[in-house]
């Protein structure tokens, strides 16, 4: 069974860019999660995915965009890149309707 | 926003010591789950507790849970330099899907000396 990866390990960016993080779902799972953790706090949800639709989201603006595949991969892109949003980037998979959710690594997003 | 706040923020023990952590939250919840994160990277999950129940055990980990008062404990019996980590509780909010959102606390980071 192959747990959630995450990809790229670290990104550099400046403000202003656009960027792409992307997620590969454990085996089997149908519904992806992606949250924000800044440095020192938890982690804060972003939205979730199932059925390769939206399927909630928290307190974050449109910039932040997502997508789902049919394998259930998962990518999130952020557009207009400011420095706030430096931050590790969290993926997270589970099934539709079980309570705990696997995590991958993390991709940590710098935007200087 | 935060649900919750762990406290205390830090914790330094020694090994072989008991570690103790709280957590309280704001609003009803489905179930409450402990991670835990080493050196900034992917979370961990660690214990689940569904909101009708009011104690589990897995290992060396005792988790409570207090709907009443909105807070839960995490103690982590005969600590080892290797449970040096963040710990974070989180809600999965009352009313909704119990794979949706997650809702995390600040967490606590348990320093466990040599």
């Amino acid at each position: 069974e192959t747990g959630v990866t995450q990809s790229p390990t670290h990104l550099i960016k400046t403000r202003g860019q656009q960027v792409t993080l992307r997620c590969s779902s454990q085996s089997g799972h149908n519904t992806v999660s992606w949250y924000q953790q800044a440095l020192g706090q938890g982690p804060q949800f972003i939205f979730q995915y199932y059925r390769e639709e939206e399927n909630g989201r928290g307190n974050f603006p449109p910039r932040f965009s997502g997508l789902q595949f049919p394998n259930y991969s998962s990518e999130l892109n952020v557009n207009a890149l400011e420095l706030d949003d430096s931050a590790l980037y969290l993926c997270a998979s589970s099934f539709r309707g079980g309570a705990e959710q696997f995590f991958g690594p993390g991709t940590r997003l710098t935007v200087l | 926003s935060q649900q919750g706040e762990e406290d205390p923020q830090a914790l330094s023990i020694q090994e072989g010591e008991n570690a103790t952590m709280n957590c309280s939250y704001k609003t009803s919840i489905n179930n409450l789950q402990w991670y835990r994160q080493n050196s900034g990277r992917g979370l961990v999950h660690l214990i689940l507790i569904r909101s009708n129940e009011r104690e589990k055990h897995s290992g060396r980990l005792r988790v409570t849970l207090d709907t009443s008062k909105k807070s839960s404990s995490l103690l982590i019996t005969a600590s080892r330099a290797a449970d040096t980590a963040s710990y974070f509780c989180a809600t999965s909010p009352l009313g909704m899907d119990s794979s949706y959102k997650l809702i995390f606390g600040s967490g606590t980071r348990l320093l466990v000396r040599p």
